[in-house]
């Protein structure tokens, strides 16, 4: 069975600050992986995938995640975070031949001090 | 802004109502989904439609009635429900089921309130 785990429920870091949001998932096969992001009272928005290839991929607003296959991870980083990145971070993890149903972790609420 | 658009985003009915919430994407993709999101918490699949066609119902209580009347269009209609049902309602579409994952386009959600 596919699950997914996020350790930490909230982080806080500083404006200008480096960023790493853990993601943990337990999957037999090869995952495909994503992050989304939920501001408050809005919908998820999509991060960055990962399916294949290289193991470090960038996505919007300044984010990067790494896929490590030895470590079943599949961290998110951003170098400098800013206020605005305040908000839930949800990691999910899908496989191929399953109606696309996406398994989500439990999610980290990321605060950003000024 | 968002692809996916849901309306209403607020909605208060007493449990004796009956309502529904809409969810329109013209993206052209064929799968479309509800999900419910409680506070705090990842969102929970409900229903998964492909082509028009229901492919999931996850043990969704029957007083939740999905239905798609053409692939732009997703409702779900509400009726009897209970205190616990008060979530917030996403809806999400991907381009198919034909393939491997595919990333969820998601809505901004409708803040349901059961009185």
């Amino acid at each position: 069975a596919q699950s997914v785990t996020q350790p930490d429920i909230h982080i806080t870091v500083s404006e200008g600050a480096s960023l790493e949001l853990r993601c943990n998932y337990s999957y037999g096969a090869t995952p495909y992986l994503f992050w989304y992001v939920q501001s408050p009272g809005q919908g998820l928005q999509l991060l960055l995938k990962y399916f294949s290839g290289d193991t470090l991929v960038q996505g919007i607003k300044g984010f990067e995640a790494e896929f490590k296959r030895s470590q079943s991870s599949f961290n998110l980083r951003k170098p400098s975070v800013h206020w605005s990145d305040a908000a839930e971070y949800f990691c999910a993890v899908g496989r191929a031949g399953n109606f696309n149903k996406f398994y989500f972790g439990s999610g980290t609420k990321l605060n950003v001090k000024p | 802004d968002t692809e996916v658009t849901q309306t209403p985003k607020h909605l208060v009915m007493g449990m004796t109502n009956k309502k529904s919430l809409k969810c329109e994407q013209h993206m052209g993709h064929r799968a479309m989904y509800w999900y419910k999101q409680k506070a705090k918490k990842p969102p929970e699949l409900m229903f998964v439609y492909s082509y028009e066609k229901l492919s999931i119902n996850e043990s969704v209580p029957s007083r939740f009635s999905p239905e798609c009347p053409n692939s732009s269009l997703l409702n779900l209609h509400l009726h009897a429900l209970q205190p616990e049902d008060s979530a917030l309602y996403l809806c999400a579409s991907s381009q198919n089921l034909a393939r491997g994952p595919q990333p969820q386009h998601f809505g901004d959600g409708t803040r349901l309130s059961i009185l």
